[in-house]
């Protein structure tokens, strides 16, 4: 089972609403990640868990914030966001302990759009 | 930091043609490089993966990589193409020294096949 889920699938908030993004996996991975892909754009990193401790954050803005509360479960807090944070938000699972040798797994997506 | 390339933004092509997607990347270390596909309305899937060994790497589908590191490429190939492999093409790297494991995604290949 290569499969990882995302909640919602999609998501309209006001830009003074708090949402979450959850991503949940089974397959055992011990990092997770967060993508932020936009309209015919590749994905780019947002953040990385590792062993349930954030290791990556690519100076995402404070209106973004992960949690990891288990090794299974990764949440995207959302708050005052803005019309351009309008995209799709990508997670994903890897298992760090092959070492060199981790494929990522993608979640379906949430389409959040901001109005 | 590495980076990467793909050259064709949107191939068109007939049913049966051979397909080949440009794919460069930009670090003078070893790499795990990949090529992830997006159907329409669908999550990224691997298509194929490359960490050691065999430069010619065989994946889903039909899908073929060649890994020429003396050109830092990594080119998908297909010998005959069907409609159904209309998507969107991501070729990726991942460092492998730096212990990053996030992936830089090349800016993808719309493909699309007439029938």
């Amino acid at each position: 089972d290569t499969e990882v889920t995302q909640t919602p699938k999609h998501l309209v908030m006001g830009m003074t609403n708090k949402k979450s993004l959850k991503c949940e996996q089974h397959m055992g991975h011990r990092a997770m990640y967060w993508y932020k892909q936009k309209a015919k754009k590749p994905p780019e990193l947002m953040f990385v868990y590792s062993y349930e401790k954030l290791s990556i954050n690519e100076s995402v803005p404070s209106r973004f914030s992960p949690e990891c509360p288990n090794s299974s479960l990764l949440n995207l807090h959302l708050h005052a966001l803005q019309p351009e944070d309008s995209a799709l938000y990508l997670c994903a699972s890897s298992q760090p302990d092959t070492g060199k040798r981790s494929v990522q797994y993608f979640g379906p997506g949430t389409r959040l759009t901001v109005t | 930091a590495q980076s990467v390339s793909q050259h064709n933004h949107h191939v068109i092509l007939s049913e049966a043609a051979s397909l080949e997607l440009g794919c460069n990347y930009s670090y003078g270390g070893t790499v795990n490089l990949f090529w992830y596909v997006q159907y329409p309305g669908q999550h990224l899937q691997l298509l194929l993966k490359y960490f050691s060994g065999d430069p010619l790497v065989k994946g889903i589908k039909g899908f073929e990589a060649e890994f020429i590191k003396s050109k830092f490429s990594f080119n998908l190939r297909k010998p005959s193409v069907q409609w159904s492999d209309t998507a969107e093409y991501f070729c990726a790297v991942n460092a492998v020294r730096t212990g990053r494991r996030a992936l830089t995604f090349g800016s993808g290949t719309r493909l699309q096949v007439q029938p």
